[in-house]
């Protein structure tokens, strides 16, 4: 069974175009993540969300809008998008906010912008 | 500002070596370290984690330690098998709170038979 899974794997689209990724995990866990890496293969995070409230949020440009419909699903949707923001989304969990908890991965977005 | 660098970037050795991963950060106020794998296309998998109150964790031939004084953790890998080739990423844990996770740029292993 699939811990953390992502749709879709990979993700092709022009400019200007508005797209999401959804996020699931079946760990119980109670927080969840969006980590970015882009073409030198850094991994950044971009949000963190705990029990759908918004804990973690790095800076990311607002046409980046995460949201978590419940504690199993947290989703990225981008409006407008550009080149800069090719790049492989992660989406992560953990059991709970606290720093003595690994954080599990998903298998990733690979998102082409065209 | 915390940052992680890890040395060496890539790595290339016959299989049946051990060998050991660097990874070292610059800001030493860390809650954990957490060592993954990255197969080409995939996921990253957690190796081990190891707590800011802990020397050192083992897992199979895995073998990681942490000093935190001195803003360094190596990652051992005994008798090194062709399926270890991956890329190994460092990531420290805790800075600025909330589980955080500031990662390296990794170290690309290769293991030939």
């Amino acid at each position: 069974d699939t811990a953390v899974s992502q749709t879709p794997k990979y993700l092709v689209t022009q400019m200007g175009n508005d797209k999401s990724i959804k996020c699931e995990q079946n760990l119980g866990h109670d927080t969840m993540y969006w980590y970015k890496q882009d073409s030198k293969k850094f991994l950044k995070i971009m949000f963190s969300y705990n029990n759908k409230e918004l804990i973690i949020n790095e800076t990311v440009p607002n046409r980046f809008s995460p949201k978590s419909p419940d504690k199993a699903h947290l989703n990225l949707h981008i409006n407008s998008l550009e080149l800069g923001d090719s790049a492989v989304y992660f989406c992560a969990s953990s059991q709970d906010l606290g720093n003595s908890y690994e954080q599990y991965f998903g298998p990733g977005t690979r998102l082409t912008v065209t | 500002k915390q940052e992680v660098t890890q040395i060496p970037a890539a790595l290339s050795v016959p299989e049946g070596e051990n060998l050991v991963l660097n990874c070292s950060f610059t800001d030493s106020a860390i809650y954990n370290l957490q060592w993954f794998r990255q197969d080409p296309g995939k996921g990253l998998t957690s190796l081990l984690l190891i707590q800011s109150s802990q020397r050192e964790q083992t897992s199979g031939r895995l073998n990681a330690s942490l000093d935190k004084s001195s803003g360094r953790s190596t990652l051992y890998i005994a008798a090194s098998q062709p399926g270890d080739s991956a890329t190994y990423l460092c990531a420290v844990g805790g800075s600025g709170g909330y589980n955080k996770l500031i990662f390296g740029a990794g170290t690309r292993l290769a293991v030939h038979p």
